[in-house]
């Protein structure tokens, strides 16, 4: 079963640094991009940015540009999330999502569980 | 950025209904626009890409049409199970952006 797995809920404090986990498993990693969605609680979805793991070709959201760094090890078929200095606002869930677009767009069809981030201030 | 538009914000139907959910982009995105169920406490489920293309298992009642600027999800005979949150996302240029959602609830 084509499967992204992510990594557990995590409780910090503002200032702190985190890196989040992606894992990918039974599909061709570098062909499918991997994008990041915040979900703050009862809100919306917000796209943060993507990653391309064949050659980590990223774009970013300018909301969240120069806050987050999304990066990928294709060797380990893992994508991350990481902030050197969190916010209390980055308290959310954050989701892990795969997609692709070949001269058509295939939507994002598989996501990961979710990972819940809680800062406290 | 472009500003994709739900309505409306939330509605309320009955089992067996016939439910139209419009999603309005601020420029055109061509048909580079999905739509997504998300259940409480889970995460969003594709159901529809490139506007009009039913996801594999998908249930045939769910059905999408509409190219350029405006768009619309239609459940054909309401399921207890659709009852759920939908958006929809363009992913015509970056920043990929979602609709605000709307809550379809059981009348």
């Amino acid at each position: 079963e084509v499967q992204l797995v992510q990594s557990g809920a995590e409780v910090k404090k503002s200032g702190e640094s985190l890196r989040i986990s992606c894992k990918g498993s039974e599909y061709t990693f570098t062909s499918y991009w991997i994008s990041w969605v915040r979900q703050v609680p009862g809100k919306g979805l917000e796209w943060m940015g993507r990653i391309d793991p064949s050659d980590s070709y990223t774009k970013y959201s300018p909301s969240f540009q120069g806050h987050v760094t999304i990066s990928t090890d294709k060797s380990i078929s893992t994508a991350y999330l990481q902030w050197s200095s969190l916010k209390a606002s980055d308290t959310a869930m954050y989701y892990c999502t795969r997609g692709r677009s070949s001269g058509n767009y295939f939507g994002m069809d598989v996501w990961g569980q979710g990972t819940t981030v809680t800062v406290s201030s | 950025d472009i500003q994709m538009t739900q309505s409306p914000s939330s509605v309320s139907a009955s089992v067996g209904d016939r439910v139209t959910i419009t999603c309005r982009a601020s420029q055109g995105v061509s048909s580079w626009l999905a739509w997504y169920q998300q259940k409480p406490g889970k995460a969003p489920k594709l159901l529809i890409y490139a506007a009009s293309s039913l996801q594999s298992g998908v249930p045939s009642r769910f059905s999408g049409s509409g190219s350029g600027t405006d768009f619309t999800l239609t459940i054909s005979s309401l399921q207890p199970e659709d009852f759920a949150t939908y958006y929809c996302q363009q992913a015509n240029s970056f920043p990929y952006t979602f609709g605000q959602g709307t809550k379809l609830e059981i009348k």
